[in-house]
């Protein structure tokens, strides 16, 4: 059982490219979430997923696109890369709201 | 404004002493807490988490938290620490009815032999 597998591990980008990271469970949950993490900030909500076909906005969206169109697969889309994007970035799944997630192990993205 | 708050950014401890690690939040009606813990290069492992009913709650790794409404806080304990402990520590928060995490800034714990 893989759990959450986020890919690649690390990732250099040049200021103004563009990129997806990829996020995939095997586990059959409906929820998924992406997360970045910068110091002494903690853990910030990007975007969101209850379902297939459904996605939302957390509190820092803004640079970043998601789509849903299997239970499986969550992408984050970087389109146009900036230095304020460097951080490390969590998804996550969960069977239910309440249940807690199940984080993958991050991808380190640099912008330069 | 709603927030979590960890008070302390980083706390150091002994081997085999006891630890209280601090969360409050501030919410107008209690929301689901959790708390996680983070390895370096690591991601995010769930130790426990409080619904609802007994206020003190066990988890893994010997860890347990206990819920006060009246104080609006939810620390973690642990009567003994291991060198393994090592790690950061989060407290999150999330509202009824609603999907996602709202974490705290995070608890560093050193573990000195």
């Amino acid at each position: 059982n893989a759990g959450v597998t986020q890919t690649p591990k690390f990732q250099v980008l040049k200021t103004g490219q563009s990129m997806t990271l990829q996020c995939a469970q095997d586990m059959n949950h409906e929820y998924m979430s992406w997360y970045r993490q910068d110091p002494g900030m903690g853990l910030r909500l990007i975007h969101y997923s209850v379902g297939a076909g459904i996605t939302d906005q957390g509190e820092v969206p803004n640079g970043y696109n998601v789509s849903r169109s299997t239970t499986e697969d969550f992408p984050l889309r970087l389109l146009s890369a900036a230095p304020s994007q460097t951080s490390v970035y969590f998804c996550a799944s969960s069977y239910s709201a309440g249940n807690g997630y199940t984080f993958g192990s991050g991808t380190r993205l640099t912008v330069v | 404004a709603q927030s979590v708050t960890q008070p302390d950014i980083h706390i150091t401890v002994s081997e085999g002493a006891s630890l209280e690690l601090r969360c409050n939040y501030s919410y107008g009606a209690t929301p689901y807490l959790f708390w996680y813990v983070q390895s370096p290069g690591q991601g995010l492992q769930l130790l426990l988490k409080y619904f609802s009913g007994d206020t003190l709650v066990q988890g893994i790794k010997g860890f347990e938290a206990e819920f006060k409404r009246s104080q609006s806080s939810f620390n973690l304990r642990k009567p003994s620490v291991h060198w393994s402990d090592a790690a950061e520590y989060f407290c999150a928060v999330m509202l009824t009815g609603a999907n996602n995490l709202f974490f705290g800034t995070g608890t560093r714990l050193t573990v000195i032999p």
